[in-house]
């Protein structure tokens, strides 16, 4: 149980163009969902908190018109990465926590967005 | 915020040779979780010890919470055991965690 997946998995873009991510719990209805990046050799660094039908609460020095979060369901939540630029090539995981209880996160398997 | 620190940044093993990870953290928390990131960056959830001991296999994990620290323990290290292994913590009225910097392991054949 506790499956969060992810959309997907790599993408390429070319500079100035956005792109979407999607991150979706398969078996339980997530009240929160985070999102983290993660440059090579180095940790997760918490972007955003999305909460189901509100605006997301971003963390300092993440650009909110840049990262877009929308939370629109309790299974869904879109990370879309606006007018790309190589500096934004990362890895992006998601993780939600369940609407059951408890501070347990669920972490999805990550995507790879390449910006060229 | 809360920091967290892991140590060792790296460990380097034969294989076989048991193995201990520690993370300390500076603030009282609800939630604290060891990960294993594959090589294709999953990350694979080994505990949730916000306290107490607990056993999977060739590993455990014990939190003592009143001291700020947790430490991880790896047994018989295997090759496939090689990766980087994070420990998050947080706090409940934050819902969010923190990552530390992570152990980056090496088992040797």
């Amino acid at each position: 149980g506790a499956v969060v997946s992810q959309h997907p998995s790599r993408v390429i873009c070319k500079s100035g163009t956005s792109v979407k991510i999607e991150c979706r719990s398969l078996d339980f209805q997530a009240t929160t969902m985070f999102w983290y990046r993660q440059f090579p050799k180095q940790s997760l660094m918490l972007m955003a908190t999305s909460n189901e039908g509100s605006k997301a609460t971003y963390e300092q020095g993440v650009e909110k018109d840049k990262f877009l979060i929308n939370h629109a369901s309790l299974t869904l939540s879109t990370l879309t990465v606006t007018s790309a630029h190589p500096e934004d090539s990362s890895f992006y995981i998601c993780s939600a926590l369940s609407i059951a209880g408890g501070y347990e996160q669920y972490f999805g398997p990550g995507t790879r967005l390449t910006v060229t | 915020g809360i920091q967290v620190e892991q140590s060792p940044p790296d460990l380097i093993l034969q294989e076989g040779a048991n193995s201990t990870l520690r993370c300390n953290f500076s603030d009282s928390v609800n939630n604290l979780q060891w990960f294993h990131q594959n090589p294709w960056g999953q990350l694979i959830n080994l505990f949730y010890i916000p306290s107490g001991t607990k056993q999977n296999g060739r590993l455990s994990a014990t939190t003592v919470a009143t001291e700020r620290y947790s430490l991880l323990y790896i047994s018989s290290s295997q090759t496939t055991d090689s990766g980087v292994y994070f420990c998050a913590v947080g706090k409940a009225n934050a819902g969010k965690s923190t990552f530390g910097d992570g152990t980056t392991l090496t088992v040797k054949p």
